[in-house]
């Protein structure tokens, strides 16, 4: 199994601009997470969905953020309009569910918005 | 102003030491928990596990202590090696938040050849 995938690796965009994440969970988990890191907050959760349906999103910092999650292969975080302190490592993260636990995460996508 | 970023706390460890890395959790109602290790550059990796009806879960070199008392994680690494160094997080479930993990601060452990 290749584990979760995210895309892209690193971005740089300028304020203002729309940003993309993506990321396709390991075939057959049911749990998907998206998590923010940086040196100020550590490793937040930002929106977890169950079968495709987001469950809490209490995480979500702002309006600015929305993610989606169309089916069981892919899911997207988007920022719009991106910001200076939008700039972290985005992780998605995926796991079985129903009670099995432990998250399998992506290697992650770092974000620079100059 | 200058931002202040998280002061992690950092083990420095001999090769071939023991390590001990601890953790206090915030909520008495969890009732799983993991260990990660993070690489630079890497995203988390699952290290080893316990629930919250066991005090103590081993794996291949690293044990896992749980003190429900006082609400206290501990991992322990034996016979560090240098592929050890990493930053280290503790992560707990509440039992009725699906299956949603909070992660706790971290520690680096660096170990000196």
């Amino acid at each position: 199994d290749a584990g979760v995938i995210q895309s892209p690796r690193h971005e740089v965009t300028e304020m203002g601009q729309e940003v993309t994440l993506r990321c396709k969970p390991i075939s057959g988990h049911n749990s998907l997470f998206w998590y923010r890191q940086t040196m100020m907050r550590g490793l937040e959760l930002l929106i977890y969905f169950n079968n495709n349906v987001p469950i809490d999103d209490s995480g979500m910092p702002e309006d600015r953020f929305s993610a989606k999650m169309p089916n069981a292969s892919f899911s997207t975080l988007k920022i719009q309009p991106s910001e200076p302190r939008d700039s972290a490592v985005y992780f998605c993260a995926s796991s079985l569910g129903d009670r099995t636990i432990e998250a399998f995460f992506g290697q992650g996508t770092r974000l620079t918005v100059v | 102003g200058e931002s202040v970023g998280l002061h992690l706390p950092t083990l420095s460890v001999q090769e071939g030491d023991n390590s001990i890395i601890n953790c206090a959790y915030s909520n008495s109602a969890s009732d799983y928990f993991i260990w990660y290790k993070q690489e630079s550059g890497k995203g988390p990796q699952f290290i080893i596990d316990i629930r919250s009806n066991m005090d103590k879960r081993q794996g291949q070199r690293v044990t896992v202590l749980l003190n429900k008392t006082v609400k206290h994680l501990s991992l322990q690494i034996a016979a560090t090696q240098p592929g050890d160094s990493a930053v280290y997080f503790c992560a707990e479930n509440l039992y009725n938040a699906g299956n949603m993990l909070t992660f706790g601060g971290g520690t680096r452990l660096m170990v000196k050849p």
